[in-house]
């Protein structure tokens, strides 16, 4: 079982759409959370934070269920510009490596 | 003020050359980290250089080698390349945790 599972995509929605990614990981000792954003041929890019309450920034709301080790990230009113693959990304406490997904594709059509 | 910076871009090389990619940190970061990132696929953690030591190592065999040098600036090398090394291979600089920066990878083709 991998370590980070995320929504095989892609994912095609139209502007304005709301789109929900949807990631599970399976080390309980787990610390950190994030979401990445890679766009086409670069590197990955912090999108947000994960927090246990929940955050929000702009059209971005991310959520963290420790109890059945759940991420999510929902993008409202999708732009163009949100077309990219978002990984979905956990880390242990300490000095220890980032461990990503496969990361799910976006593509927002017009 | 520079991000993380990796060089070369890209890399063509045979099976069984061996190949060194550079980065160099970001201004203020001790720690780099490297992953490779197969097409279709999250980066995977190859290893972690702190105090010119590897810290940590992912599941990677031993033709995967580094180097931290006292400015920071780390190498990668890989021994006897294979078909499967062909990746993006991207450097992470840290100072603390979280805070990762990453370089815009070095694209190594093996032919």
């Amino acid at each position: 079982r991998k370590e980070v599972e995320q929504d095989p995509g892609p994912f095609n929605v139209p502007e304005g759409a709301t789109v929900a990614f949807n990631c599970t990981y399976s080390n309980s000792a787990s610390q950190s959370f994030f979401w990445y954003r890679q766009d086409c041929r670069k590197e990955p890019k912090l999108l947000m934070s994960v927090y246990s309450s929940g955050n929000e920034d702009g059209r971005f709301t991310a959520q963290l269920n420790r109890a059945s080790q759940y991420i999510s990230l929902l993008i409202r009113d999708s732009k163009l510009s949100d077309s990219a693959t978002y990984l979905c990304v956990v880390k242990d406490s300490g000095n220890t490596p980032l461990v990503f997904g496969k990361g799910t594709r976006l593509s927002v059509i017009a | 003020d520079a991000g993380v910076t990796q060089s070369p871009t890209h890399l063509i090389k045979t099976r069984g050359q061996q190949v060194t990619l550079r980065c160099s940190p970001k201004s203020g970061h001790d720690t780099v980290s490297w992953y490779q990132q197969a097409l279709g696929q999250g980066p995977q953690f190859i290893f972690q250089y702190y105090e010119e030591e590897e810290r940590q190592r992912g599941n990677f065999p031993d033709r995967f080698s580094g180097h931290q040098f006292p400015n920071y600036s780390s190498e990668l090398n890989v021994n006897a390349l294979l078909l499967g090394d062909s990746a993006l291979y991207l450097c992470a600089s840290s100072f603390g945790t979280p805070g990762y920066t990453f370089g815009s990878g070095t694209r190594l083709t093996v032919v």
